[in-house]
């Protein structure tokens, strides 16, 4: 299995662009998380999804942020409009299991506001 | 409640030494508790896991220690090598909805 794969592994955007992150996770795993990673505040949950349905988005810091899962190989990320405070690294994760076992991670998108 | 402490923020050991990073929950319903390891440009990556059922669990030279009774566990690199200079990250769930990363640690292992 090729692991879970992120695109665009960087993107640099100006401050009001849309901004669309994508991620393939690993087929079977039934459970797909976004990350955002940040210096001051570590990994953060943004949100997560079971069957393609999104369980828990209270990680998710605003209305700007949007994320959807539309079948079991694919998922978005959306930010509209981008701000400079979004500039983070961005991570899919997917697993088989609830209660973090089997997290794969992918390599990340590092996304960067000017 | 939800947190896990972990420390120290950055550790700097020469080679062959023994690096250990630790960590400290609330919540005593956390049932598994894994390691992650994460190299720049990466993504954190399933280092080892361990259920508070054990004391320890060896992988290589790798062991995490675990004090139920403390709400503690620890990670102990032995022989530490410059390859495992990497940022380290303590985790906690429970079986359900309830996930949560430390803070992390920035391992550099000197030549």
């Amino acid at each position: 299995d090729a692991g879970v794969i992120q695109s665009p592994r960087h993107e640099v955007t100006e401050m009001g662009q849309e901004v669309t992150l994508r991620c393939k996770p690993i087929s079977g795993h039934d459970y797909l998380f976004w990350y955002r990673q940040t210096m001051m505040r570590g990994l953060e949950l943004l949100i997560y999804f079971n069957n393609n349905v999104p369980i828990d988005d209270s990680g998710m810091p605003e209305d700007r942020f949007s994320a959807k899962m539309p079948n079991a190989s694919f998922s978005t990320l959306k930010i509209q409009p981008s701000e400079p405070r979004d500039s983070a690294v961005y991570f899919c994760a997917s697993s088989p299991l609830t209660g973090g076992r089997g997290y794969t991670f992918g390599s990340g998108t590092r996304l960067t506001v000017v | 409640q939800q947190q896990v402490k972990q420390s120290p923020q950055s550790l700097i050991v020469q080679k062959g030494g023994i690096s250990i990073i630790n960590c400290a929950y609330e919540n005593t319903a956390f049932d598994y508790f894994p390691w992650y390891q994460q190299f720049p440009g990466k993504g954190p990556a399933l280092l080892i896991a361990i259920r508070p059922d054990v004391s320890e669990k060896k992988e290589g030279r790798f062991t995490i220690s675990f004090n139920k009774s403390a709400k503690q566990f620890s990670l102990h690199i032995m022989d530490s090598q410059p390859g495992d200079s990497a940022t380290y990250f303590c985790a906690a769930s429970d079986y359900g909805q309830n996930f949560v990363f430390g803070p992390g640690t920035r391992l550099s292992v000197l030549p």
